[in-house]
């Protein structure tokens, strides 16, 4: 009955490999975004997806390629990893309701490149 | 983009009424102010949404003062549980259809003491 599921939860990696990172929601929401959490806790948004249409795509490198196979999902490709993308990164989804902020997070995946 | 401002840390005792405020002096008319609460290996959850005077839900309280240049969250007899880090956000107007983004500052760590 998870809401909001990421797997996997842990990915450690090495420099130079590239991952994915995949995400679902079951709440019907029309909206989906990824965001980064590094070690001083601050949380970034990354991209958001609107029935699978990129709608914000904020200042991350060309490395990350978020993937929207349906409007339930949406996936994140990271190309040749690098030591500074260890952090933890959260897929969340929110309702297509105007005024309202409600996101619903998943339990995050806890990226480690070595 | 209104930026917050938010005490790092407070602690609290067991049964106490916490408040904690959080400033953000540049909202725009038609910002909302949305406050969510992270456990830690968890993703943020909603916790309580508001434009105006006062709102209450199960959860907590928010007050906003007239002038909506600060907000503040309240938490009735707060118990161990309630240990998290509480973030204040003040969100960016829609794109249209209710897309949401929203900028999470460092937050406030809560520590409830037995």
């Amino acid at each position: 009955d998870t809401a909001v599921s990421q797997t996997p939860k842990y990915l450690v990696t090495q420099m130079g490999n590239d991952k994915s990172i995949k995400c679902e929601q079951n709440l019907g929401h029309d909206t989906m975004y990824w965001y980064k959490q590094d070690s001083k806790k601050f949380l970034k948004i990354m991209f958001s997806y609107n029935n699978k249409e990129l709608i914000i795509n904020e200042t991350v490198p060309n490395r990350f390629s978020p993937k929207s196979p349906d409007k339930a999902h949406l996936n994140l490709h990271i190309n040749s990893l690098e030591l500074g993308d260890s952090a933890v990164y959260f897929c969340a989804s929110s309702p297509q309701t105007e005024r309202s902020y409600e996101q619903y997070f998943g339990p995050g995946t806890r990226l480690t490149v070595t | 983009l209104a930026k917050t401002t938010q005490p790092i840390s407070m602690d609290s005792y067991e049964g106490q009424e916490v408040n904690i405020t959080c400033s953000h002096n540049n909202i725009a008319t038609n910002d909302y102010i949305t406050w969510y609460q992270q456990f830690p290996s968890q993703g943020p959850r909603f916790i309580i949404q508001g434009y105006k005077t006062k709102v209450t839900n199960e959860v907590a309280s928010l007050f906003i003062p007239a002038d909506r240049k600060s907000s503040t969250l309240s938490l009735p007899r707060v118990s161990l549980s309630d240990t998290a880090v509480y973030y204040c956000l003040v969100g960016e107007e829609g794109l249209g259809g209710g897309y949401q983004k929203v900028t999470f500052g460092i937050g406030t760590k809560l520590q409830v003491i037995p």
